[in-house]
């Protein structure tokens, strides 16, 4: 049963840390997607990738955030430094395409982050 | 504002009726997506509809979709308590940009 996993599943850090997320896209996709949840503003993209190549990162603060796949298994979400805005659940998902040009995206579980 | 709205934002119903959420979208697209999130989990794919499509059907769920009125509606029929859940759209404009824009959600709460 293939799944993504991501690692840290919960994540605790103080105002000003380096805090690095991972995520292991299912394989045989060629597509990885990064979101932040937040009761507040809901779902939200960060940064997709195909093929490794970033496609659009248009919704991740460039200041602070950086998104890579150094590899076609893991795909990492940096944010450097931390700041209690940045609380939210991270999300990784790994997509394919489906007939006709659909999409599906297959979702992690989350990394709960926590900035104090 | 997001592309996909759902309404209600919230919908509380007993076991066994039906539960029908509503979205609603601005712009073209090449198909809508319907996810469920229980609390603490991720986003899990539900149903995909093209956007030449009107109605589709997986198990207890029905999809229809109205390009003219931009809006699609997700019902669960004879509702059970595991479907407690948040459900999303999600929208795919197609070529370009391959990545879905997702809706603000509806909290369905079905009581046993």
């Amino acid at each position: 049963d293939a799944r993504v996993t991501q690692t840290p599943r919960h994540k605790v850090t103080e105002m000003g840390q380096e805090v690095t997320m991972r995520c292991q896209p299912i394989l045989g996709h060629n597509t990885v997607f990064w979101y932040r949840q937040t009761m507040m503003q809901g779902l939200e993209l960060l940064a997709y990738f195909r093929n490794r190549a970033p496609l659009d990162d248009s919704g991740m603060p460039k200041d602070r955030f950086s998104a890579e796949m150094p590899d076609a298994t893991l795909a990492t979400l940096k944010i450097q430094p931390s700041e209690p805005r940045d609380s939210a659940v991270y999300f990784c998902a790994s997509g394919l395409v489906v007939a006709a040009g659909g999409f599906e995206q297959y979702f992690g579980p989350g990394t709960r982050l926590t900035v104090t | 504002s997001q592309q996909g709205e759902e309404d209600p934002q919230a919908l509380s119903i007993q076991e066994g009726e039906n539960a029908t959420m509503n979205c609603s979208y601005k712009t073209s697209i090449n198909n809508l997506q319907w996810y469920r999130q229980n609390s603490g989990r991720g986003l899990v794919h539900l149903i995909l509809i093209r956007s030449n499509e009107r109605e589709k059907h997986s198990g207890r769920l029905r999809v229809t979709l109205d390009t003219s009125k931009k809006s699609s509606s997700l019902l669960i029929t004879a509702s059970r308590a595991a479907d407690t859940a948040s459900y999303f759209c999600a929208t795919d404009k197609g070529a370009g940009r391959r990545a879905l824009t997702f809706g603000s959600g509806t909290r369905l709460q079905v009581q046993p």
